[in-house]
């Protein structure tokens, strides 16, 4: 059954340091999308960044980058040059099958903060 | 236009009122979801639309009735809730093609039974 795991409930960054939040999932499907998705205190969800089963390339979206290791099922986010606004709680994501996957399960989530 | 709109934000009801959330989008997105999210908690997947048809309904409660009157519109009508029904209901639309399309949140609605 597929899975998403987040194993950091909170991390604390330093305002202007690189920071990595923690994502594995499990998937029996060769063919799959891995997400990111930002929930800032307000409740809306923002999508950060996609990464696809079969993409070589590691994805990249302005200081969010995707760090992904296809054979150890991890899809982490680095976000660089932390910035206050960047406080929110972060979700890890995977939609499995190709056209008509519609159902995205997400991981538990991690609050992150950032520190002046 | 990459916006999802959501109203109302937040909503207070009893539980044999008859209330309806309201979802609208604007990008020429196919596919329209519901979600319900409890505090500190991922959401979970209620109901999608695809091309205004119902296409996944995750056992919801009959008290929870979804309705896509257009392609730009979703509705959930709500009666009857109880109060363990209070959280965030996000609305969330995409495309439907090959591949893995991002999901578009609305703000959600802040719903509280009584």
């Amino acid at each position: 059954a597929q899975k998403i795991t987040q194993t950091q409930p909170g991390m604390f960054v330093q305002e202007k340091e690189a920071v990595t939040l923690d994502c594995t999932y499990d998937t029996s499907d060769q063919s799959y999308g891995l997400f990111w998705y930002k929930q800032p205190s307000s409740g809306e969800m923002i999508f950060l960044i996609y990464q696809g089963s079969y993409d070589e390339q590691n994805a990249t979206e302005g200081r969010y980058s995707l760090n992904f290791q296809k054979a150890r099922k991890s899809a982490n986010l680095v976000i660089s040059a932390s910035q206050l606004g960047d406080s929110a709680m972060y979700f890890c994501a995977m939609r499995e099958g190709r056209t008509g996957g519609f159902k995205t399960i997400f991981g538990a989530g991690t609050r992150l903060f950032v520190k002046a | 236009d990459t916006e999802v709109t959501q109203t109302p934000k937040h909503l207070v009801m009893g539980m044999t009122n008859k209330k309806s959330l309201k979802c609208e989008q604007h990008m020429g997105h196919r596919a329209m979801y519901w979600y319900k999210q409890k505090a500190k908690k991922p959401p979970e997947l209620m109901f999608v639309y695809s091309y205004e048809k119902l296409s996944i309904n995750e056992s919801v409660p009959s008290r929870f009735s979804p309705e896509c009157p257009n392609s730009s519109l979703l509705n959930l009508h709500l009666h009857a809730l109880q109060p363990e029904d209070s959280a965030l209901y996000l609305c969330a639309s995409s495309q439907v093609s090959t591949g893995y399309n991002e999901q578009f949140f609305g703000p959600g609605t802040r719903l509280t039974v009584l």
